[in-house]
């Protein structure tokens, strides 16, 4: 099982619709992250989490410490929005801060 | 402002062959230092860190191995490569908690 699990894997919406992303991962954690990867396959850095709710545009980050999940939201989304998606840990006394990664939801947003 | 450099972009090299990817970091001083791979149909994987010039951690045992000879350069080798060497190779740094990527290399060995 690996310890960081995402889902849905595949997820196509239309514009503006309200989009869900969840990640739930098994070890502690130092923070959680979301990553977005484009189809060329450069990764951006979208949010670090430790606690609680960030927000910034249309993206919001949540996470539940408690019950080791987090989910990231899209408001009125839109066909640029589509892309990879990827969560990803800090593993309590893994190496250096190195992730460890969900296996990605591939979003499409069609107009 | 900080900048991370990869290169190649791109590699096609033949089973066997060697193997230099490099990286290198602008803006920052003494980061941490991570190469990841992207198999394909797979998630990415942390494959090497480093916290300082010549020091370096492997998360798994592989074919490939990783260098730090100055402090905003690191270097992902191999002497013979294999075919399920191909994939795509990030590099990426650390400041305050949250990582910053390359643009990758994308890898395929036939």
């Amino acid at each position: 099982k690996n310890e960081v699990e995402q889902s849905p894997q595949n997820l196509t919406a239309q514009e503006g619709e309200f989009i869900t992303i969840n990640c739930s991962y098994s070890v502690g954690i130092s923070a959680l992250h979301w990553l977005q990867q484009h189809p060329g396959g450069g990764i951006v850095s979208l949010f670090m989490l430790s606690s609680g709710k960030k927000k910034h545009g249309r993206l919001i980050a949540t996470i539940n410490i408690q019950e080791k999940h987090s989910s990231l939201h899209i408001t009125a989304s839109h066909p640029r929005d589509s892309a990879v998606y990827i969560c990803a840990a800090s593993i309590r006394g893994g190496g250096a801060d190195g992730l460890t990664f969900g296996k990605g939801t591939h979003l499409i947003i069609q107009p | 402002s900080q900048t991370i450099h990869q290169w190649p972009a791109t590699l096609v090299q033949p089973v066997g062959s060697p193997l230099s990817l490099e990286c290198t970091v602008e803006g920052t001083s003494n980061p941490n230092l991570y190469w990841y791979r992207q198999a394909a149909g797979r998630g990415l994987q942390l494959l090497f860190y480093s916290v300082g010039i010549g020091q370096i951690s492997s998360e798994v045992p592989q074919n490939l191995s990783a260098s730090r000879p100055q402090d905003r350069q690191f270097i992902l080798s191999s002497k013979k490569l294999l075919l399920s060497d191909s994939g795509f190779y990030l590099c990426a740094w650390n400041r305050v908690e949250t990582q910053y990527f390359g643009p990758g290399t994308r890898l395929l060995v036939l």
